[in-house]
C-alpha cells in the first residue's frame, strides 16, 4: 500500500509570501493530522481531520494558516504571510480510525523562510 | 495533560553493543504509547507501540520496548546496535486522537 504522499518536500520562500502544503493520506484513511516539526523538537499537532470537517485546530495560529480537506481525502496547509519563525518541517500523518491505531507518517515538506 | 520525556539528547553505542534509548511518561488514564525512528530529511518510521496486555512489546528492526507502569518509563532498546541503527528516535504518547511527542534522542552507533 502506498504512504503518506507529500509535496514539495522543500520550499524556501520570502518572509510575508503565501505558501501552501499538500498530503495525500493512505488510502482509506480518515484521520489525517498535520504536524509541525521545529528544529530539535518533537512534532507539535497544529490540525486534525476526521474526513473533511476540523475537529481539533486549537493549535493551528488562524491568523496567518489555514487548512482544508476538501472530499475527506487530499489535504492543503497554507499559510499566508510566511514568517522567519515559520521555518520548520510540515509533517501529514494518518490513520484508518482507532484511537490505537498506529500514525503513519509522509516524509514533510521542509519550509525555510528567509 | 499528556507529557513525554527523553531525558538523554544522545545515545553513543558501540555496533554488536545491547542499547538502550530511555523514554517517561505522564499521562492520565491508559496510557498508549509509540516509538517512530526518524533518518536526516524523511518522515518518522514507527517502529511500535504499546497499547495493552505483554509489558514487553516487539517491533521493526529487532527493536523492542518495556512499558513499566509503576516507573511510567517506556524504554527502547536493542540487543545488538547497527550502525545503520544511528538516527533520532522519537517516543510519543497519546493525548485524545494525536500524539505528544518527546523532544527526540539521537542515537549514534560506532563501528
Amino acid at each position: 500500500e502506498a504512504g503518506v504522499v507529500q509535496s514539495p518536500r522543500y520550499k524556501i520562500i520570502e518572509k510575508k509570501q503565501p505558501v501552501a502544503f499538500w498530503c495525500n493520506p493512505i488510502s482509506g484513511h480518515n484521520t489525517l493530522y498535520w504536524y509541525r516539526q521545529n528544529l530539535g523538537q518533537g512534532p507539535e499537532l497544529l490540525i486534525r481531520y476526521e474526513n473533511e470537517e476540523a475537529v481539533d485546530d486549537s493549535q493551528l495560529p488562524k491568523d496567518r494558516f489555514s487548512a482544508e480537506r476538501l472530499k475527506g481525502v487530499d489535504s492543503t496547509l497554507k499559510i499566508q504571510p510566511a514568517e522567519l519563525g515559520d521555518s520548520a518541517v510540515y509533517l501529514c500523518a494518518s490513520i484508518r480510525a482507532g484511537i490505537t491505531d498506529t500514525q503513519y507518517f509522509g516524509p514533510g515538506t521542509r519550509l525555510t523562510v528567509l | 495533560a499528556q507529557s513525554v520525556a527523553q531525558p538523554e539528547d544522545q545515545v553513543n553505542v558501540a555496533e554488536g553493543n545491547p542499547l538502550t534509548v530511555k523514554c517517561t511518561y505522564s499521562v492520565s488514564g491508559n496510557p498508549y504509547l509509540f516509538w517512530y525512528v526518524q533518518y536526516p530529511n524523511r518522515g518518522l518510521q514507527f517502529l511500535l507501540k504499546y497499547i495493552t496486555g505483554d509489558n514487553l512489546v516487539k517491533g521493526s528492526y529487532g527493536f523492542e520496548a518495556e512499558f513499566n507502569k509503576s516507573q511510567t518509563s517506556f524504554h527502547l532498546k536493542k540487543p545488538s546496535a547497527l550502525v545503520s541503527d544511528s538516527a533520532l528516535y522519537f517516543c510519543a504518547a497519546n493525548s485524545g486522537y494525536a500524539l505528544n511527542f518527546g523532544k527526540g534522542t539521537s542515537l549514534l552507533v560506532t563501528p
